[in-house]
């Protein structure tokens, strides 16, 4: 089945930093990706999405490019702020499992001044 | 326009007994979706419905149900509660796929 794979945290960086996650993925087919962000006693909010593949996402400075040759989706951000320190989740939606997010474990960011 | 609203937003029940939460979408989403939040277990897809019919299902207890109504709010039941369906519970809701869904605050539920 679907799956989804990103790097454990908690990821400590200072501000101004520079911000990877990475996150890949095992899908049938040609699935839609996302990634959400999550901050503390909040739901979910969609932080940038691709839906095909060399598709680039773009939000509040976060960029992930839809990588089908190695089935990634990394989210970078050139320089953190304090208000970046959330959790960050990659997810994917595959047509062949209908309207299902599939979401990997979760990213704890926390961004010190 | 308003956003997804889950009520209530808290709640402590006693193991055994049932709880309902509620999920209104966002105007003209007709599919809401279901998830439960757990440290452990991380997100987790319950259930999807679009015109009041459930679409896909993940792999939970039949205790575990839900329904959609005409005008696509959704609630979800949990029934015989245990302690292990402590959680926050998350609806999303979308216009489609592609699209991406939209997030409530979510109800965090707590057995005891």
């Amino acid at each position: 089945g679907d799956s989804v794979t990103q790097m454990e945290g908690p990821v400590t960086l200072s501000e101004e930093a520079f911000l990877t996650i990475n996150c890949t993925y095992t899908a049938t087919g040609y699935p839609s990706l996302f990634w959400y962000v999550q901050y503390p006693g909040e739901g979910l909010q969609l932080l940038l999405k691709a839906t095909k593949a060399d598709d680039k996402g773009s939000n509040k400075g976060f960029e992930a490019t839809y990588r089908k040759e190695t089935t990634s989706f990394h989210l970078e951000k050139g320089s953190v702020q304090v208000s970046d320190s959330a959790v960050y989740f990659c997810a994917l939606s595959g047509r062949a499992a209908g309207n299902k997010l599939t979401f990997g474990g979760g990213t704890r960011v926390l961004v010190k001044p | 326009k308003a956003g997804v609203t889950q009520t209530p937003r808290y709640l402590i029940k006693t193991r055994g007994q049932q709880v309902t939460l509620s999920c209104s979408p966002i105007s003209g989403h007709r599919s809401v979706s279901w998830y439960q939040q757990t440290p452990g277990q991380g997100l987790q897809f319950l259930f999807e419905y679009f015109s009041e019919t459930q679409r896909n299902k993940g792999n939970f207890p039949g205790r575990f149900s839900g329904r959609q109504f005409s005008n696509s709010r959704s609630e979800m039941n949990v029934s015989t509660l245990e302690l292990g369906d402590s959680a926050l519970y998350l609806c999303a809701s979308s216009l489609d796929a592609v699209s991406g869904y939209t997030f409530g605050s979510g109800t965090r539920l707590t057995v005891v």
